[in-house]
């Protein structure tokens, strides 16, 4: 299947900092990609959907002037912490997919805010 | 608003049972369901990816089902293994990929 390659696969960070997360589809053009959290022992929770070239689409509650999401191409999404907090700790995954194609995952990010 | 149900929540079986997952969703105008498994603390691994068009998908000892007027998909595992233990995530694809909130199984040796 494709691969897609999500960078750090852990960052500990200082509370007020902000991280940047990529994710990146090898051998594939992405021209959606979804971002999602996971807390300790609960599901995947869809935080917002992104089409290449275009402004990503945030899910109710998630607050977008702080995960900043860009897709400017069609292999590369990042997903930006800005001054993050010890709540923003959390697994974060990312998904891409093409135009009828399934979606393949990232290994994941854990974000430890200190 | 599409909604992915799983039950059970958490399951322990002994050894060599075979076992059923169960998923639902609400919306069934979806592109496709997806099984995954979720080892602690670590990524999404694919197991079964099931096309709206089809009824079920094999590999190996695993078995998936899909009713989409039901709205329904089962995961099914013959002869549980210790290593089979992890969270079973279910998804449907429409517009956007959507996750139940898993099955933790734990497979007694």
């Amino acid at each position: 299947g494709a691969v897609v390659s999500q960078h750090p696969s852990w960052v500990i960070c200082k509370s007020g900092t902000s991280v940047k997360i990529e994710c990146r589809s090898l051998d594939f053009q992405a021209t959606t990609m979804f971002w999602y959290r996971q807390f300790p022992k609960q599901s995947l929770m869809l935080m917002a959907t992104s089409n290449e070239g275009s402004k990503a689409t945030y899910e109710q509650g998630v607050e977008k002037d702080k995960f900043l999401i860009n897709h400017a191409s069609l292999t590369l999404s990042t997903l930006t912490v800005t001054s993050a907090h010890p709540e923003d700790s959390s697994f974060y995954i990312c998904s891409a997919k093409a135009v009828a194609t399934e979606a393949f995952f990232g290994q994941g990010t854990r974000l430890t805010v200190v | 608003k599409q909604e992915v149900t799983q039950i059970p929540a958490a399951l322990s079986v002994p050894e060599g049972e075979n076992l059923v997952l169960n998923c639902s969703f609400t919306d069934s105008a979806i592109y496709n369901l997806q099984w995954f498994r979720q080892d602690p603390g670590k990524g999404l691994t694919s197991l079964l990816l099931i096309q709206s068009s089809q009824r079920e998908q094999t590999s190996g000892r695993l078995n998936a089902s899909l009713d989409k007027s039901s709205g329904r998909s089962t995961l099914y595992i013959a002869a549980s293994q210790p290593g089979d233990s992890a969270t079973y995530l279910c998804a449907v694809l429409d517009d956007k990929i959507i996750f139940g909130k898993g099955t933790r199984l734990h497979i007694l040796p």
